[in-house]
């Protein structure tokens, strides 16, 4: 059985970096075309493609996030950990770790088959 | 980005009823497209992908049509659990964009 479990603070101030944690069961980076997203939902907004990691663990961004945003991985802990910096009030919401299967070559091109229940964050002073 | 837009936003309806709810995107995805059912406190399902295939596991009620630009969800004969809010994504082209989701709720 799949599952992934997010974790991490739930209020951090305006400035501060965000670092959450994904820990996950039932399925290993060791697989081909494994791949472990990073998504988040906004109030009142559609949910936004943040970035992931894929089983090479090359990691691919939304462009828009600029450098604030890394993505990395312990495979040893079946861990992915996303870092956010310079939060704002604007990114608060909640974040959901999120498995899916590369395509061919491509994490991009492919739907998400298992999500976290999601950490909701607020960013305020 | 493509702009995926869904319809309704809202919608109230009764057990038993058929209820489709359409996706539309700002440009064509082929059949690039999946559907999500969304509750309270939990992540996201997976419903559909391919814009019509069935995920294991959910009952066949749930449907999905479409191609190009346009798309449909509908679940035949509602049932109670059956109430939550449904999105849609695009995964045609980087960076994977979805809708603003559609909450079915009771009349």
């Amino acid at each position: 059985q799949v599952t992934l479990r997010e974790s991490g603070p739930a209020l951090v101030k305006p400035t501060q970096t965000l670092t959450l944690t994904c820990t996950f069961s039932g399925f290993s980076f060791t697989i081909p075309g494994m791949c472990v997203s990073w998504i988040r939902q906004s109030q009142g907004k559609a949910l936004e493609w943040l970035g992931l990691i894929d089983w090479k663990s090359e990691e691919h961004l939304r462009p828009s996030l600029g450098t604030r945003v890394t993505i990395s991985r312990d495979t040893s802990k079946q861990q992915v950990v996303l870092r956010m910096t310079n939060m704002d009030p604007a990114d608060t919401g909640t974040y959901f770790c999120v498995r899916s299967f590369a395509v061919g070559i491509s994490c991009y091109a492919s739907s998400f088959d298992s999500w976290g229940q999601g950490a909701l964050v607020t960013v305020s002073s | 980005a493509i702009r995926m837009t869904q319809s309704p936003s809202s919608l109230f309806t009764v057990i038993g009823d058929r209820v489709t709810i359409t996706c539309r995107a700002s440009q064509v995805i082929r059949t690039s497209l999946a559907w999500y059912q969304h509750k309270p406190g939990k992540g996201p399902e997976l419903l559909i992908y391919d814009a019509s295939t069935l995920q294991n596991g959910v009952p066949s009620r749930f449907s999905g049509s479409g191609s190009g630009t346009e798309f449909t969800l509908t679940i035949d004969s509602l049932h109670s659990e059956d109430f939550a809010t449904y999105f849609c994504q695009q995964y045609y082209e980087f960076p994977t964009t979805f809708g603003q989701g559609t909450r079915l709720e009771i009349k």
